[in-house]
Parts: structure tokens; sequence; C-alpha cells
């Protein structure tokens, strides 16, 4: 049964970056895809990106191009997310999901615990 | 990039009521589609798969169909656990977009 466990909740100043980690455990890792989901406060889901560690090549929603960078380090069986020039609106739950299925977009199966970023001054 | 629209954004119904969600995709996505129920200050959980398997798990008052650009989560019979908001995404290619969500009460 694979889990993913994340990093803990960070606060942050405007204009820095973070960096969260998802770490799996009880499965394989290289061959299926984590993406990264947020959900500011009251809000709805919102994908951000995601990577297959295999393959190492990160994909981004627009919104965030530029700004956000994911990684993976499958000596480690762990993925990263890093967002940069945080502002207010950062304020966010980030998830960590992996794919249900090796090798091909798919559903997700299991989620991380969730970390929160707060960007305050 | 595909855009996912669910409807109600929210709704209130009796315990028993049966309960449909529907999410519409700009364009046709196949059965690419899953829902999750999110409780409050909890993790997505998958519901439903491809349109329309239900995970292991789940139970059957949970029922999902459609393909294309139609789909619709209902649940046969509301039970006051089932109080939450319910997602849509479509998975068939990035990005992976959600649709708004649909808050459940109970009335």
């Amino acid at each position: 049964q694979v889990q993913l466990v994340q990093s803990g909740a960070e606060v942050k100043k405007p204009g820095s970056s973070v960096k969260v980690s998802c770490k799996a455990s009880g499965g394989t890792f290289s061959s299926y895809a984590i993406s990264w989901v947020r959900q500011a406060p009251g809000q709805g889901l919102e994908w951000m990106g995601g990577i297959i560690p295999i393959f190492g090549t990160a994909n981004y929603a627009q919104k965030f191009q530029g700004r956000v960078t994911i990684t993976a380090d499958e000596s480690t069986s762990t993925a990263y997310m890093e967002l940069s020039s945080l502002r207010s609106e950062d304020t966010a739950v980030y998830y960590c999901a992996r794919d249900a299925l090796a090798a091909r977009p798919d559903w997700f199966d299991p989620w991380g615990q969730g970390t929160l970023v707060t960007v305050s001054s | 990039d595909i855009q996912m629209t669910q409807s109600p954004s929210s709704l209130s119904a009796s315990v028993g009521d049966r309960v449909t969600i529907t999410c519409r995709a700009s364009q046709g996505i196949s059965n690419y589609l899953a829902w999750y129920q999110q409780k409050p200050g909890k993790v997505p959980k998958l519901l439903i798969y491809a349109a329309s398997t239900l995970q292991s798990g789940v139970p059957s008052r949970f029922s999902g169909s459609g393909s294309g650009t139609d789909f619709t989560l209902t649940i046969s019979s509301l039970q006051p656990e089932d109080v939450a908001t319910y997602y849509c995404q479509k998975y068939n290619s990035a990005p992976f977009t959600f649709g708004g969500g649909t808050k459940v009460e109970i009335k």
C-alpha cells in the first residue's frame, strides 16, 4: 500500500520561495507520475503540474509556468515542488498525489496529507 | 485547455434523497473522468474513475455515468456522512483540470 508523506507547514514572506517534499513508501516510485494540487482557503482543487520520476521531465499548468519547479529524486523516492516569488494568494494547502497506474495519465490515488503554506509579511 | 464545469455549486437535500451532480467538459474526454469526495479539513478521496468504475471500498449508493462531454455522479440515498464537496477531474491529458466542486449539505 503506497503512502505519500509530505513535509510540514511553512510560513513564508512575500517574494520568497518554498519547497515542499513528498516521500513515497510501500511501492514503486519511479514509473508513476506524481502531481501537485493546491487548495486555497475555501476554494477548489487546482492542478499545478506533475512529473514521472523515471523520465525526469515535468509539465506544468500554464498558470504556474516560470514560477513552479517540480523535481523527483529516485534514490529517496521523494518528489519536490518549489514555488517562487510567493504572494499572499499562494497561501494554500499543497497536496501531492500519485497516479493510480504506471506510465499513463490516470486518476489520483493515493494523496499526501497536505502541507499548509502561509505567505504573510 | 479543456474546462470542467460542475453544477450545481451547492445543494441541500434530505437524508434518503437521490442526489445528482453534473460535470461537463468543454471538449470530449471519452471516459477519462474521476470523481473525488472531500470532507471538511480532509484529503480528497477517490470515489469513481473511468467515469463509472467504483473505487474499492466506496459504498454502492455512489455511481457515475457519462462519456464524451457530459458526466454525472449520483448518490442514490443521501446519508449524513456524505456531507462533503465533490469534484470531477479529467485525466486524459495534461492539464488534469478539476471542476469547481459541488458542496452537498443535509437539509
